[in-house]
């Protein structure tokens, strides 16, 4: 089966560009997450939908993020313009259900931003 | 006081060492625990569920204390493929959302 597929893994930019991120969630799953890893700050949640509806969106950084699900089986993660301090490894996850104390998460790759 | 505080290592041992690692957390309030263990520049991973009672599947062995408000991850018999980083996780909020511990590197060494 196929897991939670992220595009594009890699990503170098120029500051000032629009970023565009995308994922497709596990079949069946209809709760999706975005996070950003850093060394500095770790994993954080920046979006969190379920049923296609953002339902916690308080970790998005600023006005610069922007995310979307327009169905279930997709999602894009946009920053414009892009900073340096948005270098990071972006997650998508998903979970089975709406409940994501009690479900576990499945990450896909991954996409490694660098803005340079 | 960080919601999720874990000791970053790294924790270098011999193989067939046991090694322990415990976690904080500050919301008295969370009700779900859990291990997830990521491999160097790979996702994370659901690697075990931590249960009021304790629990345990095979070499690993995950301990909670609410009281203290800590969590345990312990490793029996370390192999070469345990090496990877073990983030503690909790859940945080109303929405019930999970808050990622920064994660213990463990590098088991022949």
């Amino acid at each position: 089966d196929a897991g939670v597929i992220q595009s594009p893994r890699h990503e170098v930019t120029e500051m000032g560009q629009e970023v565009t991120l995308r994922c497709k969630p596990i079949s069946g799953h209809n709760s999706l997450f975005w996070y950003r890893q850093t060394m500095m700050r770790g994993l954080e949640l920046l979006i969190y939908f379920n049923n296609n509806v953002p339902i916690d969106d308080s970790g998005m950084p600023e006005d610069r993020f922007s995310a979307k699900m327009p169905n279930a089986s997709f999602s894009t993660l946009k920053i414009q313009p892009s900073e340096p301090r948005d270098s990071a490894v972006y997650f998508c996850a998903s979970i089975r259900g709406g409940a994501p104390a009690h479900n576990e998460q499945f990450f896909g790759p991954g996409t490694r931003l660098t803005v340079l | 006081r960080k919601e999720v505080e874990q000791d970053p290592g790294p924790f270098n041992v011999p193989e067939g060492a046991t090694v322990a690692f415990n976690c904080t957390y500050s919301n008295s309030a969370s009700q779900s625990f859990f291990w997830y263990r990521q491999d160097c520049r790979k996702e994370p991973k659901l690697l075990m569920s931590v249960y009021s009672s304790g629990n345990e599947d095979g070499r690993f062995t995950a301990q909670l204390n609410r009281a203290s408000q800590y969590i345990s991850l312990l490793i029996r018999d370390s192999k070469l493929s345990d090496s990877a980083t073990y983030l503690c996780v909790v859940d945080g909020g109303s929405q019930g959302n999970l808050i990622f511990g920064k994660g213990t590197k463990l590098s088991v060494k022949p």
